[in-house]
């Protein structure tokens, strides 16, 4: 079955410590979406690519960056994880941009920060 | 900044009854959609409908929208306890979907 796959679901680092959550998609979706969303919170979009093409929603801090090496893998590197980047993290795909076209998740990632 | 919020925060229901949840959004839309959540894991993309739609159903979802007034509603009947979830709006008028504040409803068996 095509889907969206993240690894690993549960991933606990050290505050400062870099940290890499991966996105891979048999959709073959052109557009990847990464989400932060808090306990009880709507997800938050932090930046997308529409096939290479990046774009950082504005209020993403710096801290937190993107790599799409081809169509299939996203990832999402955290430089210096603080408590505050404590959350679920969710990949999702779709095969354009704009409203008209659903989105499809992941199951996430959970980042513990201790 | 937001664009919906969803109406009531949380919802708690009997088995077999029917439940609603309501979006506001501020600014104009071409498209809303329904996403539904279980703890922990991803969304899943609900239903779809346009802004010259005013009613879509999808088995026992019924989605009205009202652009005049800027809300949506989401009807699920005959609940089950597996509907047991969060419920998003989506809108957004541009390249990108704002996620409302959700509702969380509880089906009891």
């Amino acid at each position: 079955d095509a889907m969206v796959i993240q690894n690993p679901r549960y991933q606990v680092t050290q505050f400062g410590k870099p940290v890499t959550l991966s996105c891979s998609q048999t959709l073959n979706h052109n557009v990847m979406y990464w989400y932060q969303q808090k306990s009880s919170q709507a997800p938050k979009l932090l930046f997308h690519y529409y096939d290479k093409d990046f774009n950082n929603e504005a209020d993403t801090p710096d801290n937190f960056q993107s790599r799409r090496p081809n169509t299939s893998f996203c990832f999402l590197d955290i430089r210096s994880p603080g408590l505050g980047d404590a959350a679920m993290y969710l990949c999702a795909t779709s095969r354009a941009t704009g409203t008209g076209y659903e989105q499809y998740f992941g199951p996430g990632t959970r980042l513990t920060v201790t | 900044s937001q664009q919906g919020e969803e109406d009531p925060q949380a919802l708690s229901i009997q088995e077999g009854e029917n439940a609603t949840m309501n979006c506001s959004y501020k600014t104009s839309i071409n498209n809303l959609q329904w996403y539904r959540q279980n703890s922990g894991r991803g969304l899943v993309h609900l239903i779809l409908i346009r802004s010259n739609e005013r009613e879509k159903h999808s088995g026992r979802l019924r989605v009205t929208l009202d652009t005049s007034k800027k809300s949506s509603s989401l009807l699920i009947t005959a609940s089950r306890a597996a509907d047991t979830a969060s419920y998003f709006c989506a809108t957004g008028a541009t390249n990108k979907l704002i996620f409302g504040t959700g509702t969380l409803l509880a089906v009891q068996p």
